[in-house]
Formats: structure tokens, C-alpha cells, sequence
């Protein structure tokens, strides 16, 4: 089956203790994404990748870091997380083309950082 | 960016068509419109997209505008399962995507 996984599924942690989100697809794809969802904000771009090694920023980058080393993994990184990094984050991913493709997304990590 | 912009939140009856609109007045040529939806407690899912022409799928319908300023995601006949949020984005390649706060549709029953 087709499927975005992500881990954990629900996480509480505390300020500036590291933690890493994972993310994988088994779609062979090309893109991957990170969103936050705050309420009122809506979906929010954190980091995308187009491919191994190549990653960007999105809208709200601060505070967290990414890495692409393998096409079907995309882990997001809180090097020391804080309150305002409480959110539902989702990960996404997509073939690579030139606005056709469907974005996947997983069932969404919810983390709360005290 | 290209942005979106869209209502807040609509109401529809149950069975009865739905139209949720989206203006991107600023569209360039070679973007994609984008429809998604969230279920509660969900990741969004794809819907529908197009480039100029109208498209239908099984879940829905888009109507794009002759100008491509704008575009209509038509539910034909909602169900109580259509409840969600829906969300018009505009895909040019692998690009920052910008999803926005989307439109919450209510059904009543």
C-alpha cells in the first residue's frame, strides 16, 4: 500500500531536548515536504526536499533542521525545541514534475514541547 | 509566491451540490490549481487538480475560470462525509507550496 509514515504519532518532550520526527514513503518519490498546522494558521511549509541531498526552506524554517540522505526518508529536527514549536506537523511527498503531482501526506505527528 | 485566497467557512445541505470558490489572481502560466481536503484528525488528501480546462473525477468537479483568476471546486451532491477542510493551492513544480487556512465546509443534514 501506497503510504506516508511518520513516528512518532504524538510526542511530549520538553524545552531543548533534541528530538527528530521521522518520515518515510514507499513511492519512489522525489519530493518531500514538512508542514505545521496551528489553528487559525493553517498548513505551513517548514522544509522541502527535490530530491537526495537537495533541501530548501519553506515559510517557517527556524528552529528546525532537515537532512536527505535517502530518497525515501526525510527526517525533520528539533535541536532544542521550544514552546512555540507545539503544533501537528505533517510530512508530504510527491513525484517530481512540473505542478502535476499529488502530494501524500502521513497521518500527522502531534508534539507538545513543555 | 502565487497565493490563494479563499472563504473562511461555507454551509451546504445534505444531497445538494456544493461550490467553494477560490480567486489566484496573481497565476502565472505554468501553474497547477490544486484542490485538497482535511478530514478531522487527518492528513489532507488530493481532490482534484487542472491547469485550464475543466476536470472531473470521481470525488468532485473543478471550474476554472477563462482567465485562470479563479476556479470552483463543485461537490455534486454532498454527504455528511464532505465535511472537511478544503484547501486551493497553486503547484508550479517542486517549489515552497502555500496552503493558506483553506475554506471549513459544513454540512447540515
Amino acid at each position: 500500500e501506497a503510504q506516508v509514515t511518520q513516528n512518532p504519532r504524538y510526542l511530549i518532550t520538553v524545552t531543548g531536548k533534541k528530538l527528530t520526527v521521522t518520515c518515510s514513503q514507499n513511492m519512489n518519490h522525489e519530493y518531500m515536504s514538512w508542514y505545521r498546522q496551528d489553528p487559525g494558521l493553517g498548513l505551513r511549509q517548514i522544509y522541502y526536499s527535490m530530491n537526495v541531498e537537495v533541501t530548501d526552506k519553506g515559510d517557517v524554517p527556524e528552529g528546525y533542521k532537515v537532512s536527505r540522505k535517502e530518497k525515501r526518508n526525510f527526517p525533520l529536527i528539533l535541536e532544542s525545541p521550544s514552546p512555540n514549536q507545539t503544533s501537528l506537523y505533517f510530512c508530504a511527498s510527491s513525484v517530481t514534475t512540473t505542478g502535476t503531482g499529488e502530494l501524500f501526506f502521513g497521518e500527522g505527528s502531534r508534539l507538545t514541547v513543555l | 509566491d502565487a497565493k490563494t485566497t479563499q472563504p473562511n467557512s461555507m454551509e451546504s445541505n445534505e444531497e445538494e451540490p456544493v461550490h467553494l470558490p477560490c480567486n489566484h489572481s496573481t497565476i502565472s502560466g505554468t501553474d497547477y490549481i490544486h484542490w485538497y481536503r482535511q478530514l478531522p484528525s487527518q492528513g489532507p488528501e488530493y481532490v482534484i487538480h487542472g491547469l485550464t480546462s475543466n476536470v472531473n473525477n470521481r470525488m468532485a468537479s473543478l471550474a476554472i475560470a477563462e482567465d485562470r483568476k479563479s476556479s470552483t471546486l463543485i461537490l455534486h451532491r454532498a454527504t455528511l462525509r464532505d465535511a472537511a477542510v478544503y484547501y486551493c493551492i497553486l503547484r508550479r513544480g517542486n517549489e515552497k507550496l502555500t496552503f493558506g487556512t483553506g475554506t471549513r465546509l459544513t454540512i447540515i443534514p
